[in-house]
């Protein structure tokens, strides 16, 4: 079974500070590793998604890296904003199959 | 373009009572999941729609759950008897296509409080 850990649970960090959020997964069998943002009350959006042949993937400020016989993606926010308050998920796909496993999250506040 | 709809976004019932949680994905997209986010948990999966048949139901907790989909369109998700470790938030998920190789759009939830 696929188990996915992300560590800090929580962070805060002064405005204009760089973030770095970690994602730990079991089975590096993986298709590809995505990075959601989920604000309070609301569902997920979809940040990146790093197919399995990929090393990095970049969206503005945002960088994600993937290891995956070590089994670790890095999600890099750089000079975090207060808008970027929110929660953190990565998810993998087990092998086989087509649901995500999700870790439970990197729950950040940017301090203005 | 409008995403996925989920309604209702909040629902409060007594247990022991029946609910139902409808999710509109977005227009042509093909796969549609369910999950389950507890408080202070991560996101569980229930149950995942290929069109309208359901391959991988290996997620519903108990018979009390079920689900079911319309074509390539809405899905209703049923609780019966709800229990109060029912309460959650369910999310609802749609794709473009089978697999997991594009990003998943999900909806802002059914806040379920069972009292």
């Amino acid at each position: 079974k696929q188990e996915v850990t992300q560590i800090p649970a929580a962070l805060s960090v002064p405005e204009g500070e760089n973030l770095v959020l970690n994602c730990s997964f079991t089975d590096s069998a993986i298709y590809n590793l995505q990075w959601f943002r989920q604000d309070p009350g609301k569902g997920l959006t979809s940040l990146l998604l790093i197919q399995s042949s990929q090393r990095e993937q970049t969206s503005g400020r945002l960088n994600a890296s993937l290891d995956k016989s070590s089994g670790r993606s890095t999600l890099y926010i750089a000079a975090s904003q207060p808008g970027d308050s929110a929660t953190y998920l990565c998810a993998v796909p087990p092998p086989g199959n087509n649901r995500l496993a999700f870790g439970k999250g990197n729950q950040v506040v940017v301090i203005p | 373009g409008a995403g996925v709809s989920q309604s209702p976004s909040n629902k409060v019932t007594e247990k022991g009572k029946d609910v139902e949680l409808r999710c509109d994905p977005i227009s042509g997209h093909t796969a549609l999941y369910w999950y389950r986010q507890r408080l202070g948990q991560g996101l569980e999966f229930l149950i995942y729609f290929q069109g309208n048949s359901a391959p991988d139901k290996s997620g519903l907790p108990s018979d009390r759950f079920s689900a079911e989909r319309t074509g390539e369109s809405v899905s209703t998700l049923t609780i019966q008897r709800t229990q109060q470790e029912d309460s959650a938030v369910y999310l609802c998920a749609s794709s473009p296509r089978q697999g997991t190789n594009s990003p998943l759009h999900f909806g802002n939830g059914t806040r379920l409080t069972v009292t």
